[in-house]
């Protein structure tokens, strides 16, 4: 199994539905991250938690809002989903130690809006 | 802000040809950087990463510099294989507090590399 487990893979939805994107893992670590990516733009952050009381908002985080219901659960909801929200979503955690920087990733969830 | 710049592709060779994809930096302090893979249908994967100027990252028979000097971290593999198609992202985090973990990356290469 997946460290990082994202649910679901992919979903079609239509503009003004309300969708939760969920992660959940198993390594243990104390942050987490979602980020999105669309072509030509990399990768964005969009959220990020760095303990189960602490939720920050990273770049781009208007239209999105997140929960942290335990150490391994962080979804990622969008209220009232608008088609420039159709993009690929990662899910990501890393440890809570100085100097590694390294994030471990989900599989994505492709998410359409129409 | 911090940004991370890459050149453009998608990149196309042949198996065993040279391979550089270009990275550039700009940020304040001394940021660590990293090399990420994303192989068709998967997440994200660390590559390589550097976390001081003139460091070598190297994994896989890939490699990159860190030169503060150029704010450059450019990927190199002598001969790429077939295996290799992916997309590599540049990035970069920013050292001290909570900036650990935090990246910010690269718009991403496609590199296609044909038999």
């Amino acid at each position: 199994d997946a460290d990082v487990t994202q649910t679901p893979r992919n979903r079609i939805t239509k503009t003004g539905k309300r969708i939760m994107l969920e992660c959940s893992q198993t390594k243990g670590h104390d942050r987490m991250y979602w980020y999105r990516q669309d072509p030509g733009l990399g990768l964005r952050l969009i959220y990020y938690s760095f303990d189960v009381k602490d939720i920050n908002k990273g770049e781009i985080s208007d239209g999105y809002s997140v929960s942290r219901q335990a150490q391994a659960k962080f979804s990622l909801s969008l209220e009232s989903a608008i088609p420039n929200q159709t993009a690929l979503y990662f899910c990501a955690t890393s440890t809570g130690q100085a100097v590694t920087g390294e994030l471990f990733f989900g599989e994505g969830s492709r998410l359409t809006v129409l | 802000g911090d940004s991370v710049t890459q050149m453009e592709g998608p990149v196309t060779l042949s198996e065993e040809a040279f391979l550089t994809i270009n990275c550039t930096y700009t940020a304040t302090g001394y940021p660590s950087l990293f090399w990420y893979v994303q192989y068709p249908g998967e997440g994200l994967q660390l590559l390589l990463k550097a976390t001081k100027a003139d460091d070598k990252g190297s994994n896989k028979g890939f490699e990159a510099t860190y030169r503060k000097e150029t704010t450059s971290f450019h990927l190199e593999k002598g001969s790429v294989q077939v295996s290799d198609s992916a997309v590599y992202f540049c990035a970069l985090s920013k050292a001290g507090g909570t900036s650990y973990g935090k990246l910010t990356f690269g718009q991403g290469t496609i590199l296609t590399v044909h038999p």
